[in-house]
């Protein structure tokens, strides 16, 4: 089973700050990553898609990158509807997301 | 516009079963697959299978294999998710999800989500 790990586990920040969060793969799962936010009381979102496919309808701000094992999400300038959880998930084998990454605005 | 419509929420005994339903619209069902994605309260995001609508084969988390059926309606547009031999901590908001036709990737839409509680 390949697990995914994220870091920071939490991350507090005023608006305009760059924010990048990482996700790890306990094996290599090529490009198969995606990025999803999820706010309060709301279904998940797709953001990025195959590492660092961008999805329509997703502010620019938000990039993705990596491949392999380690990837990273950043999101510039930062605003203050981005307060949420945010998952990396792979879909290289059996299918699994990562614990999560809250990030609160300052 | 993609829609997926989820059913209402359930409260079941420990052993029980329930069965949640998807239903979609504004796509060709038989095009994509289905994800099931649970959340225990305060918890993250849990894979627990994934159904080709085109032909019904499936991929089941190691955990869940055994106590999880999921199955479509083409007819219908329709996917179901069944979990038997309900636990305490099967409780969580189940969602389903929009995914590949022919194997698990990106999911792009989700369902509302359906709360599952299982209590004595």
């Amino acid at each position: 089973e390949i697990v995914l790990t994220q870091s920071p586990d939490f991350q507090s920040v005023t608006p305009k700050e760059k924010v990048t969060i990482t996700c790890r793969a306990s094996q290599s799962i090529g490009s198969s990553l995606h990025w999803y936010q999820q706010k309060p009381d709301q279904s998940p979102k797709l953001l990025i898609k195959y590492a660092s496919q961008s999805i329509s309808g997703v502010p620019s701000r938000f990039s993705g990158s990596g491949s392999g094992t380690d990837f990273t999400l950043t999101i510039n300038s930062l605003e203050a509807e981005d307060a949420a959880t945010y998952y990396c998930h792979q879909s290289s084998s059996l299918p699994h997301f990562g614990p999560g990454t809250k990030v609160d605005i300052k | 516009q993609v829609q997926l419509v989820q059913s209402g929420a359930e409260v079941k005994k420990p052993g029980a079963s329930v069965k949640v339903s998807c239903k979609a619209s504004g796509y060709t069902f038989t095009s994509y697959g289905i994800s099931w994605v649970r959340q225990a309260p305060g918890q993250g995001l849990e894979w627990m299978g994934w159904i080709s609508a085109y032909n019904g084969n499936t991929n089941y988390a190691q955990k869940l294999q055994g106590r999880v059926t999921m199955t479509t309606d083409t007819s219908t547009s329709t996917a179901y998710m069944e979990l038997r031999s309900l636990r305490s901590d099967d409780t969580a908001v189940y969602y389903c999800a929009r995914d590949r036709v022919g194997a698990t990737g990106p999911v792009d839409y989700w369902g509302q989500g359906t709360l599952v509680t299982v209590s004595s």
